[in-house]
């Protein structure tokens, strides 16, 4: 199973500043043949189920604002919200889906400071 | 509004058996890849099982194989998830969601039933 790892696992930033997270994969999901990056991002909010934020790797989902990006290739990938809102105060994961079973990392826990 | 609406969840002893539900609506279901997903209290999340549209194949991490049963009806656009042999470690909250059609990405969740392994 591809073994996804995030950093780091909680960071508090002040509102309206940026916040980074990192994923990395223990192999490549990088797919050669149509140059896609299998990565998704998910932002959590307590007691609320997953929201898909981003897949392949880059590409946000519908209605998601646009201060949420995703970057990153092959086996580095990072989430990065541009300007920090109250409401992005969540656990954030990274998923990838190139091959089966689809694995998550562990999370990374955003706060305001 | 897709909605998905997951039941079935409760305490169990170990070595006892739950059958959890998804009652999904609108979207049309039976065009869908239909998943399980969980997530142990204060912890990351684990796809566990996913059937195809109609029902033909189906896929299961490997913690679970041999012990859990993914189904699906998809005149009563119904969701299913027949648990066995049931460990400690299987305590969680468990999700309906739904995954594209083109690989695993789940753009739509149910709020989800919490399953509690205990004597």
């Amino acid at each position: 199973d591809i073994v996804m790892t995030q950093s780091p696992d909680s960071l508090a930033v002040s509102l309206g500043e940026r916040a980074t997270i990192d994923c990395k994969s223990s192999q490549s999901v990088l797919y050669s043949s149509n140059n896609k990056n299998y990565l998704a991002w998910y932002q959590q909010k307590p007691g609320q189920p997953p929201k898909l934020l981003i897949y392949w790797a880059s590409t946000r989902e519908s209605g998601v604002p646009v201060r949420f990006s995703g970057s990153g290739s092959g086996t580095d990938f990072a989430l990065t919200i541009s300007s920090l809102q109250a409401e992005d105060v969540a656990v954030y994961y990274c998923q990838q889906y190139y091959s089966t079973p689809p694995t998550f990392g562990q999370g990374t826990k955003v706060e305001i400071k | 509004e897709v909605q998905l609406v997951e039941s079935g969840g409760g305490l169990v002893q170990p070595g006892g058996s739950l059958r959890l539900s998804c009652a999904a609506s609108g979207f049309t279901f039976s065009s869908y890849w239909m998943n399980w997903v969980r997530q142990a209290p204060g912890k990351g999340l684990e796809w566990v099982a996913n059937i195809k549209q109609d029902g033909s194949e189906k896929y299961y991490v490997d913690s679970v194989k041999g012990r859990f049963i993914i189904s699906r009806d998809n005149a009563k656009n119904s969701l299913y998830l027949q648990m066995n042999s049931l460990r400690a470690e299987d305590t969680a909250v468990y999700y309906c969601a739904s995954r594209y059609p083109w690989n695993y990405v789940f753009p739509s969740w149910g709020q989800g039933t919490l399953v509690t392994v205990s004597s």
